[in-house]
């Protein structure tokens, strides 16, 4: 079983519509993430999410917003896609227990904006 | 914030050689340093850790040294071979915090 999976895996639309990737992780963790990988492959943080609070990263544009149906799961919502939203979405989790403990990546949604 | 560099951006080595990937962190609370890997195409996958109260860690060919005065940690493969060419990433996070800073990622390229 995938322990963080997400869907659709490629996305492919036009610019001014609006789209969800969908993100489920069955490893009980308590924190959920959202990052964006660029052509440049940099890794940047959009979202952090578990039960108590939501950290946005003060660069991500609002037409982007995290919807948490329960804590295993975190769906990334977006409005008005724009080219520059194109690149790999990588859905993560992780827990804040014990000494510390790393992210699992889900297998990443390519979108394309054309 | 935390800031994490990492360097060198890419690196080229014969297979059988070494590889050292260094990273810098900023913010003296970090205590939780992964290593990531990422193959073409696919996600990012830890392959070592390191936290705060030890000075190195080894698994096999992998390495992780921590330097917590200097504020810096490192990763090192010996013997290097084709397929771990890939982009390797560091982070820092700290205990209790939500919140993992990534370096820059490190293309590595082991020529046969």
């Amino acid at each position: 079983d995938t322990a963080v999976s997400q869907t659709p895996k490629y996305l492919v639309t036009q610019m001014g519509n609006d789209k969800s990737i969908k993100c489920e992780q069955n490893l009980g963790h308590d924190t959920m993430y959202w990052y964006k990988q660029d052509s440049k492959k940099f890794l940047k943080i959009m979202f952090s999410y578990n039960n108590k609070e939501l950290i946005i990263n003060e660069t991500v544009p609002n037409r982007f917003s995290p919807k948490s149906p329960d804590k295993a799961h975190l769906n990334l919502h977006i409005n008005s896609l724009e080219l520059g939203d194109s690149a790999v979405y990588f859905c993560a989790s992780s827990t804040r227990q014990g000494e510390g403990s790393p992210l699992h990546f889900g297998n990443g949604t390519r979108l394309t904006v054309t | 914030g935390e800031n994490v560099e990492q360097h060198p951006s890419t690196l080229s080595v014969q297979e059988g050689d070494s590889a050292v990937i260094k990273c810098t962190y900023s913010d003296s609370a970090s205590n939780y340093f992964p290593w990531y890997k990422q193959e073409l195409g696919k996600r990012p996958q830890l392959i070592i850790d390191i936290r705060s109260n030890v000075g190195e860690k080894k698994d096999q060919r992998i390495a992780v040294t921590l330097n917590k005065t200097a504020k810096h940690f490192s990763l090192h493969i010996t013997e290097t071979q084709p397929e771990d060419s890939a982009v390797y990433f560091c982070a820092a996070s700290k205990r209790l915090v939500v919140q993992f800073y990534f370096g820059t990622g490190t293309s590595l390229t082991v020529i046969p």
